[in-house]
């Protein structure tokens, strides 16, 4: 049973760049979120996608966008990169049925790095 | 809306002593309560979870913790940690509800077994 897998695993972009990450949840599940992990921090929630739509949005701007396909997988767009936007992007999945009590199963990220 | 605040950004210990990681929260609303842990370079993996019921909850690799309500508290304990045990690890709150609500996570407590 293949867990949360992340593409790319590293990637280097220049200021002002666009980039698309890329996420498949586990088997089975039907919600994503996308978390920001800067450095010595502990991760940010970005946003849940579930049923295509957003449904919660955390404290980032609207350069930060995303996007959930019918086969649940999802992509993070982050426009107009600052030096700033340097950090581990985690990918997470559960059920959104049952509630919040269900178990939120991570990625092993992908590390963007602006220069 | 939640915080997480974990006392100790770093927690030295040599194998087989005990350990004792901290977390308190505040909530306005119910929550649930999570230890996770971060391998370097890898992403976050679930240690244990409180959601109702008995207030001490263990993984099976040993940990434990234990939910204050008055003290609103979640510390992480080992009786007998492993050098194997380093790592990241970070306390989370979940809103309770019938929906899937995001994580918040702490700053993280680093841990740090040496022989």
């Amino acid at each position: 049973d293949a867990g949360v897998t992340q593409s790319p695993t590293h990637l280097i972009k220049t200021r002002g760049q666009q980039v698309t990450l890329r996420c498949s949840p586990k088997s089975g599940h039907d919600t994503v979120s996308w978390y920001q992990q800067a450095l010595g921090q502990g991760p940010q929630f970005i946003f849940q996608y579930y049923e295509e739509e957003e449904r919660q949005r955390g404290n980032f701007p609207d350069r930060f966008s995303g996007h959930q396909f019918p086969n649940y997988s999802s992509e993070l767009n982050v426009n107009a990169l600052l030096l700033g936007d340097s950090a581990l992007y985690l990918c997470a999945s559960s059920l959104f049925i049952g509630g919040s009590g269900n178990t939120i199963y991570f990625g092993e990220g992908s590390w963007l790095t602006v220069v | 809306a939640q915080s997480v605040t974990q006392l100790d950004s770093q927690v030295p210990v040599f194998e087989e002593a005990p350990v004792e990681l901290r977390c308190n929260y505040s909530s306005s609303v119910s929550v649930y309560l999570f230890w996770y842990v971060q391998y370097p370079n890898q992403g976050l993996q679930l240690l244990l979870k409180y959601l109702s019921g008995s207030t001490l909850v263990k993984s099976i690799n040993g940990f434990e913790a234990e939910f204050n309500k008055s003290q609103t508290s979640f510390h992480l304990r080992k009786p007998s940690v492993h050098i194997s045990d380093t790592a990241e690890y970070f306390c989370a709150v979940r809103e309770n509800s019938n929906s899937g609500y995001a994580l918040n996570f702490g700053k993280g407590t680093s841990l740090l077994v040496t022989p």
